[in-house]
């Protein structure tokens, strides 16, 4: 079974630039995540999709991010225009819903650093 | 809301020894989870509790969630350079899951 794909996996911008990644699930995986992790800290939830549907962007800057999930498998986040502050890992995980253990699916992440 | 303190932040130890990682929550858990982080990769998950005084182990890793069910710890037996990697505790908050500051680890060869 083929895991979580996320690309880029690293990306260099500059600030006010803007910049998108993407996210594709396991398959039939109803449930994504997007998650920032800043050095030293653990992950934090930015949006929650199921399906594509929004399930949870409480903590999603929405000024500068956006996200979606068209036809409810890939995803993409997108930063505009980005600030240093959002220097980070962004992960992507994906679960099948109403699992007993929950267990997320996580992907390699992207890392991006703004300068 | 709730918050998952780790301890310590992190640890450097002798291949071979034992160590405890420690995760406590300010609120009663309802689903505690472990998992393993290496540098610049996504996170894999080790274990799941739910059940006050639960434990479960998985090859030379334990972990153990208290009676009150608002602390849990991992321990690791005979520690070896691939235990290294930063660890995550991780829980279902009331509407998200929420994830612990994690904990570093090396081990020396």
């Amino acid at each position: 079974e083929a895991g979580v794909a996320q690309s880029p996996r690293y990306k260099i911008i500059e600030k006010r630039q803007s910049v998108a990644f993407w996210c594709n699930p396991i398959s039939g995986h109803a449930t994504l995540y997007w998650y920032q992790q800043i050095l030293g800290q653990g992950p934090k939830l930015l949006i929650q999709f199921q399906n594509n549907g929004v399930v949870d962007d409480s903590q999603l800057p929405k000024d500068r991010f956006s996200a979606e999930r068209l036809k409810g498998v890939d995803s993409t986040l997108k930063i505009q225009p980005a600030k240093l502050e959002d220097s980070a890992v962004y992960l992507c995980a994906s679960r099948l819903p109403g699992q007993i253990r929950e267990e997320q699916y996580f992907g390699p992440g992207t890392r991006l650093t703004v300068t | 809301s709730q918050e998952l303190e780790q301890s310590p932040q992190s640890l450097i130890v002798q291949e071979g020894k034992n160590l405890t990682i420690n995760c406590t929550s300010s609120k009663t858990l309802y689903g505690l989870y472990w998992y393993k982080q290496k540098y610049g990769e996504g996170l894999i998950f080790l274990m799941m509790l739910q059940k006050g005084g639960e434990e479960k182990s998985h090859e030379k890793i334990t972990a153990k969630l208290d009676e009150k069910k608002q602390q849990s710890s991992l321990h690791i037996t005979a520690s070896q350079p691939s235990h290294a990697g930063i660890y995550l505790c991780g829980a279902r908050g009331t509407y998200k899951y929420i994830f612990g500051t994690g904990t570093r680890l090396k081990v020396l060869a």
